[in-house]
């Protein structure tokens, strides 16, 4: 089976970083992503991480641990519209698996 | 054209309506998916074409059937819905099912 666990909900400071984590326990691994989603929109692709380490891309860094099963997304300076839902997503090493999704974690980026 | 088009974006209608929703991609991509997100929930998933064959159906009731008329186009029919059914449908396309995705817009779906 599959699990995929981060916080439901998490409020940070206008210009502050904050890192939301993601936890997973997956039957093989292949790749983890991280989707960013605003209220009634789709979501929209952030981030990719297959091999260990912290991948930058601007104002946001995800790092994955494949021996923990661990993964975080880093958001630095904070902005309002950075307010949304941040989704973790998993693939498993078959490749006709789709991709399975966390739960979400809100953010609100207060002033 | 690296966008997923889905079609309408906003649709209302009764229990009794039979009515399709839409999703276009012109990316080469030949998997697609239709997702059900209800709100504050993440997407669940209901199919997953690849290739223009349907290759997993997660139990959805039949009031909702799926069409893959070609590799660009993906359609879901939708006949005597439940209320419950209102939500968000997205549509997803990636390369193959081992990439990740990109997403249409969505249609927000309302049954009364």
């Amino acid at each position: 089976g599959q699990n995929i666990d981060q916080p439901t909900e998490m409020t940070a400071t206008e210009g502050a970083i904050v890192q939301i984590n993601c936890t997973y326990q997956t039957s093989g691994f292949n790749g983890l992503f991280w989707y960013q989603q605003h209220a009634g929109e789709a979501p929209t692709f952030l981030s990719y991480n297959v091999l260990d380490g912290l991948e930058e891309k601007g104002r946001f860094s995800s790092f994955l641990s494949r021996s923990k099963g661990y993964s975080y997304l880093l958001l630095k300076e904070l902005q309002m519209k950075d307010s949304a839902s941040y989704l973790c997503a998993v693939r498993s090493l078959s490749g006709n698996t789709p991709l399975v999704f966390g739960k979400g974690t809100r953010l609100s980026v207060i002033a | 054209d690296t966008e997923v088009t889905q079609t309408p974006k906003h649709l209302v209608m009764g229990m009794t309506n039979k009515k399709s929703l839409k999703c276009e991609q012109h990316m080469g991509h030949r998997a697609m998916y239709w997702y059900k997100q209800k709100a504050k929930k993440p997407p669940e998933l209901m199919f997953v074409y690849s290739y223009e064959k349907l290759s997993i159906n997660e139990s959805v009731p039949s009031r909702f059937s799926p069409e893959c008329p070609n590799s660009s186009l993906l359609n879901l029919h939708l006949h005597a819905l439940q209320p419950e059914d209102s939500a968000l449908y997205l549509c997803a396309s990636s390369p193959d099912r081992s990439y990740g995705y990109t997403f249409g817009s969505g249609t927000r779906l309302t049954v009364v």
